[in-house]
């Protein structure tokens, strides 16, 4: 079955404090992973995909990197209003309709 | 550059009464998707729309059905609400194919009493 699972569920930081959220997922042929933020009250908004093992794509304080098996979002030298839960999803099966299974997303709080 | 647009942002039922939640996009995108979010299960599909004319059931369907109506609108309807479906929806589209991002709408959140 696929399946997407992050972690922590939640993660707290200094402003500054670097750390990295996971992204592990379990699907027949990996045709994209999709990273988006959400803000409290508002709906997910697009950051990166990644399409095969090795690739590496770059938003500001943000990285995301992507194995065969996982994604790992990295935040550097984060800010308060890096705050906000994110969210990983990727196709769930062959068929091309841009369907998404999410996971349940990561929140962060970062305290100045 | 509107996006994604829903409407109502907030809505509150009693059980048993029906509703239609309404989407529309300036995007021009062919496919469009209808979730819910609810605390601790992320967001789960409940019936998208990949192209004018199609519709087909997601990962919850029961309880809702939707209208495509054009290719920008993609409706979704209680007809009988009931507590369980108390949850935030989320109207998106996107091109239509696996390896594109899709764009959200800003959410409805709809409490069923």
């Amino acid at each position: 079955e696929d399946q997407v699972t992050q972690s922590p569920e939640a993660l707290r930081l200094q402003e500054g404090e670097s750390s990295s959220l996971n992204c592990s997922y379990t699907v027949s042929g990996l045709r994209g992973l999709f990273w988006y933020r959400q803000d409290p009250g508002k709906g997910p908004e697009f950051l990166f995909t990644l399409y095969s093992a090795g690739e590496e794509k770059e938003k500001e304080r943000l990285k995301a990197t992507l194995t065969k098996k996982e994604s790992f979002l990295h935040i550097t030298a984060p800010k308060p209003e890096d705050s906000a839960t994110y969210l990983c999803a990727v196709p769930p099966d062959s068929s091309n309709t841009g369907k998404l299974i999410f996971g349940q997303g990561t929140t962060l709080q970062v305290k100045p | 550059n509107a996006g994604v647009t829903q409407t109502p942002k907030f809505q509150v039922l009693k059980t048993g009464q029906s509703m239609t939640l309404q989407c529309a996009q300036d995007m021009n995108h062919n496919s469009m998707y209808w979730y819910r979010q609810d605390p601790g299960m992320g967001l789960r599909l409940i019936y998208y729309s990949a192209s004018e004319g199609t519709t087909d059931k997601g990962e919850v369907p029961n309880g809702y059905n939707v209208s495509r109506l054009n290719k920008r609108e993609f409706s979704l309807r209680l007809e009988s609400a009931a507590p369980s479906q108390t949850s935030v929806y989320f109207c998106a589209s996107s091109g239509g194919t696996s390896n594109t991002e899709a764009f959200f709408g800003q959410g409805t959140r709809l409490t069923v009493v």
